[in-house]
């Protein structure tokens, strides 16, 4: 299957301060991207869908001016943690999305990001 | 996109074939049926997906009713690295959001 990465694998930051997680479709064009974050024992709770080269639709409850994303390119999109809290400690999921012919997608997901605000 | 149920938890012996169960009653027409998990501390990763007739890949098959209300993933033969969180999901060809339930943990036993 396809392969995406995320960058950094964890990341521990002081709260205030701003984090920058990466999501690389590593052999495919993905025009779109999602982003899931995950709290212990919980399931994934989709945080916003992004979109090449247009702005990133966020779900109810996300506040997009926390959670900025940027997907400038094909394989490429960004999720910036702006003035973390511990409570922003998380752990965060990149998907990207291949369209089959005929009508059904599949995603294929990153290994995911660890993040710990202390 | 129709809503799925699925047991919290089994367990399966080594070797065994594991056989997890998803109902999806109120499925339309053009929703697919999709399967992924989840080892621990890892994203998800697909397993397969199918509409109405049974598919089989390397991983698994999966096994869809004639009304489509209920599907079954089946691991033929499960190791131990098969134990984790299952998720069944239901979405539309034009609708790309997955939305992932609270799944079948998976504890597969030597």
């Amino acid at each position: 299957g396809a392969v995406v990465s995320q960058h950094p694998s964890r990341v521990i930051c002081k709260s205030g301060t701003s984090v920058k997680i990466e999501c690389r479709s590593l052999d495919f064009q993905a025009t779109t991207m999602f982003w899931y974050r995950q709290f212990p024992k919980k399931s994934l709770m989709l945080m916003a869908t992004s979109n090449e080269g247009s702005k990133a639709t966020y779900e109810q409850g996300v506040e997009k001016d926390k959670f900025l994303i940027n997907h400038a390119s094909l394989t490429l999109s960004t999720l910036t943690v702006t003035s973390a809290h511990p409570e922003d400690s998380s752990f965060y999921i990149c998907s990207a999305r291949v369209a089959l012919a005929g009508g059904p997608h599949e995603q294929y997901f990153g290994p995911g990001t660890r993040l710990t605000v202390t | 996109d129709a809503k799925t149920t699925q047991p919290p938890s089994m367990d399966c012996a080594e070797g065994r074939a594991a056989n997890l169960p998803c109902n999806h009653s109120t499925i339309s027409g053009n929703e697919y049926v999709y399967w992924y998990r989840q080892i621990h501390s890892q994203g998800p990763q697909y397993i397969i997906h199918g509409l109405k007739n049974n598919e089989t890949n390397e991983m698994a098959s999966l096994i869809i009713t004639e009304d489509r209300k209920s599907s079954t993933l089946i691991l033929p033969h499960a190791t131990l690295r098969d134990t984790a969180v299952y998720y069944c999901i239901v979405s539309g060809a034009g609708s790309y959001q997955l939305t992932f339930g609270k799944g079948t943990k998976l504890s597969v036993i030597p």
